[in-house]
């Protein structure tokens, strides 16, 4: 089974522009998490969707957004870079029982998306 | 609200040695608790978890932790590291019906030869 996949791997923005990652999660898994890991911040949760509609949200500004479509696959998008959004994007998937504490709840990380604003 | 505290930066133990890695959490319900590793360059693994079956609960590569609720920890061990073991390691705490992890800021495992 394929694991999830994060496309691109790296990109470089300047101040001002936007960008959008895409994550694809492993083949049934509906529920899509991402989170963004800086030096100084750590890894910190940014938004998760589960069948097209998003559950949870961090503490993050409304430049950043996601959505999921219909195959589960999701993307974020950050409007308006600035240098602090200079991170290493990840993405989790999970099997859809997230009330469950089973196996199901694992969550299988992706390699991340390295954004760099310049 | 969930959170873990690592107690330690950065480790460093020779090769062979045991490895102990502390953690601590505050949470106000009985908490879902895992330990993740990340590589170099590489996204995030996870060696195990603790939900409520068991206090001791192993891993994989050799690793193991035990739930202390009395003293709020859930402490990463090995009995032998290896090189390929050196890697930064997460404490995790899941808030409870939901899929946001918090995580703890990490330790770095250094493994001298």
């Amino acid at each position: 089974k394929a694991g999830v996949t994060q496309t691109p791997r790296y990109l470089i923005k300047t101040r001002g522009q936007q960008v959008t990652l895409s994550c694809s999660p492993i083949s049934g898994h509906r529920s899509v998490s991402w989170y963004q890991q800086t030096p100084g911040q750590g890894l910190q949760f940014l938004f998760e969707y589960f069948s097209e509609t998003q559950r949870n949200k961090g503490n993050f500004p409304g430049r950043f957004s996601g959505r999921q479509f219909s195959n589960s696959r999701s993307e974020m998008n950050v409007s308006t870079l600035e240098l602090g959004d200079s991170a290493l994007y990840l993405c989790a998937s999970s099997f859809p029982d997230q009330f469950s504490d089973g196996p199901y709840n694992e969550q299988f990380f992706g390699p991340g998306t390295r954004l760099t604003v310049l | 609200a969930q959170s873990v505290t690592q107690l330690d930066s950065h480790v460093s133990v020779s090769e062979g040695t045991p490895v102990l890695l502390r953690c601590n959490y505050s949470s106000s319900y009985s908490p879902s608790l895992f330990w993740y590793v990340q590589h170099p360059n590489k996204g995030l693994q996870l060696l195990l978890k603790y939900t409520s079956a068991a206090t001791l609960v192993k891993g994989i590569n050799g690793f193991e932790a035990e739930f202390k609720k009395s003293e709020t920890s859930f402490h990463l061990t090995k009995p032998s590291a290896h090189m390929s073991d050196a890697a930064e390691y997460f404490c995790v705490v899941r808030e409870p019906g939901a899929q946001k992890l918090v995580f703890g800021q990490g330790t770095r495992l250094t493994i001298n030869p």
